[in-house]
């Protein structure tokens, strides 16, 4: 089955780090720029950032640059999400995103809570 | 970064209805557009790509039509199964962006 399955969300202190993973199955995970896709409680869609098929090129958002590093292990066919120096506002679901033309599959999302 | 702007951000309707919500960018994106469906509790799924392209699976109800900086999702009409929130998603150019949302709600 195509499919992509998150791990590692959980409750963290403010000024804490967490690493969120993405195991993928199903597909060819080489050949697909990978995206972190994140959404607030009852808030829209956010891109967070993506990473291409080698890891040679990486893109942030502007809210995430410097505190967060994507990173790929294409002989596990795992994503990865390490975010640090977390702030409140970092409080979502975290979703892992095949990018294809237009974002063609996503993860059931890991939920992180950045809470004192 | 390019702003895409979604209206309506709610509507209500019933079975049956005809529904539209437009995607507005702000500037051109060529065809390079999708529209995602998301119900509560879940994950977002693509319906659309390449602004007029259906996934498969999905219901030839919807369809979507445009390209340079206008575009539009219809459901022809409209299902129990149908309401949902609606995004749109440009990734022309970097950052890719979405839209704000349109929740299609029971009337």
């Amino acid at each position: 089955e195509v499919q992509l399955v998150e791990s590692g969300g959980g409750l963290v202190q403010p000024g804490g780090s967490l690493r969120l993973s993405c195991a993928a199955s199903g597909f060819t995970f080489t050949t697909y720029w990978m995206s972190w896709v994140r959404q607030a409680p009852g808030k829209g869609l956010e891109w967070v950032a993506h990473i291409k098929q080698d890891g040679s090129e990486k893109n942030y958002a502007d809210s995430v640059k410097g505190r967060f590093t994507i990173s790929r292990d294409n002989a596990k066919n795992s994503l990865f999400l390490q975010m640090s120096s977390l702030r409140g506002e970092d409080t979502a679901f975290y979703y892992c995103v095949r990018a294809a033309r237009n974002f063609d599959l996503w993860g059931q999302g890991t939920l992180v809570t950045v809470s004192s | 970064d390019i702003q895409m702007t979604q209206s309506p951000s709610s509507l209500s309707a019933s079975v049956g209805d005809r529904v539209t919500i437009t995607c507005r960018a702000s500037q051109g994106i060529r065809s390079d557009l999708g529209w995602h469906q998301q119900k509560p509790g879940k994950a977002p799924k693509r319906l659309i790509y390449a602004a007029s392209r259906l996934q498969s699976g999905v219901p030839s109800r919807f369809s979507g039509s445009g390209s340079g900086t206008e575009f539009t999702l219809t459901i022809s009409s409209l299902q129990p199964e149908d309401f949902a929130t609606y995004y749109c998603l440009q990734n022309n150019s970097n950052p890719p962006t979405f839209g704000q949302g349109t929740k299609v709600e029971i009337k």
